[in-house]
């Protein structure tokens, strides 16, 4: 069963702490996305990369980073978090030329 | 700038009877589109995609039909379910197997017994 795994369901975080959201895919896809849902504006890409150590910026990479060392893993970073990051951040990962994306189950973060 | 649109925030039907969820598109760009299914407290996960050389596909109780010239696609569940209660993502992206998706808002379907 293929699998991609967020390291946490729930994050309380306060304002200006650093912040790491980690994600693990099983199926060896060289592409791996964070998104970030929010009611009415739907999925909306942050970055993703296509191999190990490259990455590039979605439509609303401000605030954010990431790191990709390992084919397997990819971090998003909040530098220093503000409250209009709160929102359910999903992974997801994909082989090249598939049309299928699969998804981890979310993590919401709460920043206060 | 939402270039990919669900105009409906949601949506009930009657269980057994067909349910249509659709979706407006703006850049012209788009060539294949695809839908995802949600549940709470899941990740979204894929369900059916459409060629833009194609105006129909089907699987099982699931149909995407596309027009183009109106930049519209819709999504038929026939017969609807219980278990098709979930919010559902249109994307879009500019070439089949592109690393790029851009969603919608979502609709959230509600079958009723």
């Amino acid at each position: 069963d293929v699998k991609v795994t967020q390291s946490s369901r729930y994050l309380v975080k306060r304002t200006g702490e650093k912040v790491f959201l980690e994600c693990v895919q099983d199926m060896d896809h060289e592409n791996m996305f964070w998104y970030r849902q929010d009611p009415g504006l739907g999925l909306r890409l942050i970055y993703f990369s296509y191999d190990v150590k490259m990455k590039e910026k979605g439509d609303i990479p401000e605030g954010y980073s990431v790191s990709r060392e390992k084919k397997e893993r990819f971090s998003l970073i909040l530098e220093s978090a503000s409250t209009n990051q709160t929102s359910m951040y999903l992974c997801a990962s994909s082989r090249t030329g598939s049309d299928e994306a699969f998804f981890g189950q979310g993590t919401r973060l709460t920043v206060v | 700038d939402q270039q990919v649109k669900q105009n409906s925030p949601s949506l009930s039907v009657q269980e057994g009877r067909i349910s249509i969820l659709n979706c407006d598109y703006t850049n012209s760009m788009f060539d294949y589109f695809l839908w995802y299914k949600k549940y709470p407290a899941e990740g979204p996960t894929f369900l059916i995609s459409i060629s833009s050389i194609k105006d129909k596909n089907e699987d099982g109780r699931f149909t995407v039909f596309l027009n183009k010239s109106a930049k519209h696609l819709s999504l038929h569940i026939v017969p609807s379910q219980p278990g098709d209660s979930a919010v559902y993502f249109c994307a879009a992206s500019a070439r089949r197997g592109a690393q790029k998706l851009v969603f919608g808002q979502g609709t959230r379907l509600t079958i009723n017994p």
